[in-house]
């Protein structure tokens, strides 16, 4: 089955820094691969998703890339907002069973 | 409102009591999931639904767990004889297949189950 491993949080950054959140998954096949956010109080949402190797997802200035090489996905922003702290959670999807999220890792954004 | 809505969003119960969720996906799709998440924890999948067949239950769902999708629409998640340990947020999600397929998930807003 799939999984997935993600640095552990909270990271706590202050507002404008550069931000990295590190994933590495295990999958058979060529999984999709995604990146969920949840915000305090809300549901998970996609944030931003890559289907094939060397694909950059990319949505509210959030960017990962595929490494097919280093299955890894790492989610990276250049300048970090307050409205950005939120658990972030990094899942592969081979189209065969449901998604398998990561443990999940805390971004706290300070102003 | 065309998103997932989950009820109740949140639920106090006492240890032994059974307690139902019910999930109503977004109209055209016909896969359903149901995940719980523990604090500090991702979502863990529990089962899923393609229309009305349940064609897959994690181990994680125990006997004393029912999911139930009668006529392909709405769906519930009955917990009997709860224990503390069932306390969690339990997530509802939905997507099409086939060809609309893309892996994304849309997620309802959760129900929220303390067990005292």
């Amino acid at each position: 089955g799939n999984s997935v491993t993600q640095m552990e949080g909270p990271v706590t950054l202050s507002e404008e820094a550069f931000l990295t959140i590190n994933c590495t998954y295990t999958a058979t096949g060529y999984p999709s691969l995604f990146w969920y956010v949840q915000y305090p109080g809300e549901g998970l949402q996609l944030l931003l998703k890559a289907t094939k190797a060397d694909d950059k997802g990319s949505n509210k200035g959030f960017e990962a890339t595929y490494r097919k090489e280093t299955t890894s996905f790492h989610l990276e922003k250049g300048s970090v907002q307050v409205s950005d702290s939120a658990v972030y959670f990094c899942a592969p999807f081979t189209g065969r069973r449901a998604l398998t999220f990561g443990s999940g890792t805390r971004l706290q954004v300070q102003p | 409102d065309t998103g997932v809505s989950q009820d109740p969003r949140h639920k106090i119960t006492k240890r032994g009591q059974n307690v139902t969720f019910r999930c109503d996906p977004i109209s055209e799709h016909n896969r359903l999931y149901w995940y719980r998440q523990t604090l500090g924890q991702g979502p863990e999948f529990l089962t899923y639904f393609q229309n009305e067949a349940q064609l897959e239950k994690s181990r994680l769902l125990s006997d004393r767990f029912s999911a139930e999708r009668p006529k392909g629409s709405f769906s519930t998640l009955e917990i009997q004889r709860t224990e503390q340990g069932d306390s969690a947020m339990y997530l509802c999600a939905s997507s099409p297949s086939g060809s609309g397929d893309t892996g994304e998930l849309f997620f309802g807003e959760g129900s929220r189950l303390t067990v005292l």
